[in-house]
């Protein structure tokens, strides 16, 4: 079964705290996402990453940046967490680009992050 | 800019009944779509996909149907189950990489 898992389900921080959210994928993808979700808004890539230590900004980097140091890993970091960043984090893998057959993205749970 | 957008935030159907969640596209270049469906508390999962050399497809109990004239794309649901419940996404390549996802559709399943 493939697998996408992030470390935590709901998150609490402080306001210019700095904060880790892991997600391990299990099925050798070489694509990785970080997405936020909000309401009324949808899925907004933050970040991605095609190959190991190779990253991509998505639509709304600011305030963010990510590391793959490994195939299987990609973690997401806000430097000094802010209000405005509380949100649902996704995470997500792909074996191809979208343009490839079967193709799609895996997503993981998800992580409730609250800025306070 | 390019955007992909459903008609609709909410829907509301009956158990047994068919549903049709539809979405619009802007980008004529794109070629790869995806239905995803999140329940609550859940990621997204994979419903189906089609391509844009493709007008229809079905899968179990769902059918995709692309319009590229229009660029309009819709989800069928056959005999809407109370597990149905959930928010769909639609979503469209717009290059090798990325998808842009639309804001969703909810829809409650009546008994």
């Amino acid at each position: 079964d493939v697998k996408v898992t992030q470390s935590s389900r709901y998150l609490v921080k402080r306001t210019g705290e700095k904060v880790f959210l892991e997600c391990v994928q299990d099925m050798d993808h070489e694509n990785m996402f970080w997405y936020r979700q909000d309401p009324g808004l949808g899925l907004r890539l933050i970040y991605f990453s095609y190959d190991v230590k190779m990253k991509e900004k998505g639509d709304i980097p600011e305030g963010y940046s990510v590391s793959r140091e490994k195939k299987e890993r990609f973690s997401l970091i806000l430097e000094s967490a802010s209000t405005n960043q509380t949100s649902m984090y996704l995470c997500a893998s792909s074996l191809l680009p979208p343009r490839g057959t079967g193709n799609e993205q895996f997503f993981g749970p998800g992580t409730r992050l609250t800025v306070l | 800019g390019e955007s992909v957008g459903l008609h609709l935030p909410t829907l509301s159907v009956q158990e047994g009944d068919n549903s049709i969640i539809n979405c619009a596209y802007s980008n004529s270049a794109s070629d790869y779509f995806i239905w995803y469906k999140q329940e609550s508390g859940k990621g997204p999962q994979f419903i189906i996909d089609i391509r844009s050399n493709m007008d229809k497809r079905q899968g179990q109990r769902v059918t995709v149907l692309l319009n590229k004239t229009v660029k309009h794309l819709s989800l069928q649901i056959a005999a809407t189950q109370p597990g149905d419940s959930a928010v769909y996404f639609c979503a469209e390549n717009i290059n090798d990489y990325k998808l842009s996802f639309g804001a969703g559709t909810t829809v409650t399943v009546r008994a």
